[in-house]
């Protein structure tokens, strides 16, 4: 049984660094079979992939579009944890941020969900 | 990159009645296609992959269809339980876009 478990702080001010954690259960980050992603819900409701992090002899990044250049993730094999580090936020960056398993092409385990505020 | 559009953005029904809902990817995906459920309050749970096949634990009145650009959600009578917004998730490659998402309501 596979859980994800998310920490991180649910405020950040304009301008600083998003950091969240999700620790693994149940599987390894260093998996050649799994990829880690982050996704992202907005108040709007819509859900947007941000990238993952994966291992495949090597580690390996994808990032998704809208926030590419600011964002980077970091497995830790000693803690079997991923984090997202989001740089240079702004309110529009306020949302609920999941992290996913990734197994066979399927999101199939998610973490419990960090609603992070962007604000002064 | 490839968008997902879903349709319609919500509908109400009454319990009992049969659901469909559409998902269409602006280039062929082949069956590359997942639905999700997010209850109110909930994380999104996984429903249906490779375009029509059911995760395991999903009741049977929830159903799949197509192949390419254009697919289908169906609950063949809905239940009070199945009051949730439905995205639909494409796989084949990165970015894994979703829909804009379906939010099903009880007349």
């Amino acid at each position: 049984q596979v859980q994800l478990q998310q920490s991180g702080p649910g405020l950040v001010k304009p301008s600083q660094t998003l950091s969240l954690t999700c620790a693994i259960s149940g599987d390894t980050v260093s998996s050649n079979s799994a990829t880690w992603n982050w996704i992202r819900q907005s108040p709007s409701g819509g859900l947007e992939w941000l990238g993952r992090t994966y291992y495949r002899s090597k580690w390996y990044n994808d990032y998704g579009v809208s926030v590419e250049g600011r964002i980077t993730f970091n497995p830790d094999t000693s803690k079997n944890q991923f984090s997202l580090q989001l740089n240079s936020v702004t309110p529009e960056d306020t949302a609920v941020y999941y992290c996913a398993r990734q197994w066979r092409g399927l999101l199939d385990n998610w973490g419990q969900g960090t609603l992070v505020t962007v604000s002064s | 990159d490839i968008q997902m559009t879903q349709s319609p953005s919500s509908l109400s029904t009454s319990v009992g009645d049969r659901v469909t809902i559409t998902c269409r990817a602006s280039q062929g995906i082949s069956n590359y296609l997942a639905w999700y459920q997010q209850q109110p309050g909930k994380v999104p749970k996984l429903l249906i992959y490779a375009a029509s096949a059911l995760q395991s634990g999903v009741p049977s009145r929830f159903s799949g269809s197509g192949s390419g650009t254009d697919f289908t959600l169906t609950i063949s009578s809905l239940q009070p339980e199945d009051v949730a917004t439905y995205y639909c998730q494409k796989y084949n490659s990165v970015p894994l876009t979703f829909g804009g998402g379906t939010k099903v309501e009880i007349k």
